[in-house]
């Protein structure tokens, strides 16, 4: 049971370029996220999806878009790379219950944009 | 909007002794679920202890124990008997039944010195 895969786990970016991260779950989740975490700081939520085909904003979209196609996939997109979005990227999964399900994450993407 | 406070940046324990992490939350539902997430070194996040809003009793795992005080919107970490392998960012989290999303405090950075 792999549980939550992210890829790439290290990124150097341009400013200006854009990229793609991934993220796909093999657990059957409703609900998938992407949070991003700066040095010494704690999860902000960017985007989250409660099922294929939704999704909706969460504190800090500016910059980024996401799809959900299917169950398993949930990509994140950054456009116009920037400084700012230097930062460690987490995709975390969980079933859809009465709110008390756990998270389960992937390992992280380390994006340092330059 | 829901909001998760963590105001402690960083506290220093010795071994075996023990340590009480702050959360305060807001929320005007009724039926939600707290967590405690442990970050190590290894960005790996780990749950701690979870709570149901509706339960009164004070969840307990192990060494770790929570004191809920739902009037006061108050989620505190106690950590007993403190050991190495505690040192990791420790993250409140507030998840709502009626909403999907799962939103974290700042961290708290736990210390263990010999």
């Amino acid at each position: 049971n792999a549980g939550v895969t992210q890829t790439p786990k290290f990124r150097i970016l341009k400013i200006g370029q854009s990229m793609t991260l991934q993220c796909t779950q093999d657990m059957n989740h409703n609900y998938m996220y992407w949070y991003r975490q700066d040095p010494g700081m704690g999860l902000k939520l960017i985007y989250y999806s409660v099922g294929a085909g939704i999704t909706d904003k969460g504190e800090v979209p500016n910059g980024y878009n996401v799809s959900r196609s299917t169950t398993e996939d949930f990509p994140l997109r950054l456009e116009l790379a920037a400084p700012s979005q230097t930062s460690v990227y987490f995709c975390a999964s969980r079933r859809k219950g009465q709110g008390g399900e756990k998270l389960f994450f992937g390992s992280g993407t380390q994006l340092s944009v330059l | 909007a829901q909001t998760v406070t963590q105001s402690q940046p960083e506290m220093s324990v010795q071994e075996a002794e023990t340590v009480t992490l702050s959360c305060t939350y807001d929320t005007s539902e009724s039926n939600y679920y707290l967590f405690w997430y442990k970050q190590p070194p290894s960005r790996q996040m780990i749950l701690v202890i979870r709570q149901e809003a509706y339960k009164q009793q004070n969840a307990t795992e192990n060494r770790f124990s929570v004191n809920f005080q739902k009037a006061a919107k108050s989620f505190s970490l106690k950590i007993s008997d403190s050991q190495l392998g505690d040192t990791a960012m420790y993250f409140c989290a507030l998840s709502l039944h009626s909403w999907g999303k799962f939103q974290f405090g700042a961290g708290t950075q736990v210390v263990v010195t010999p």
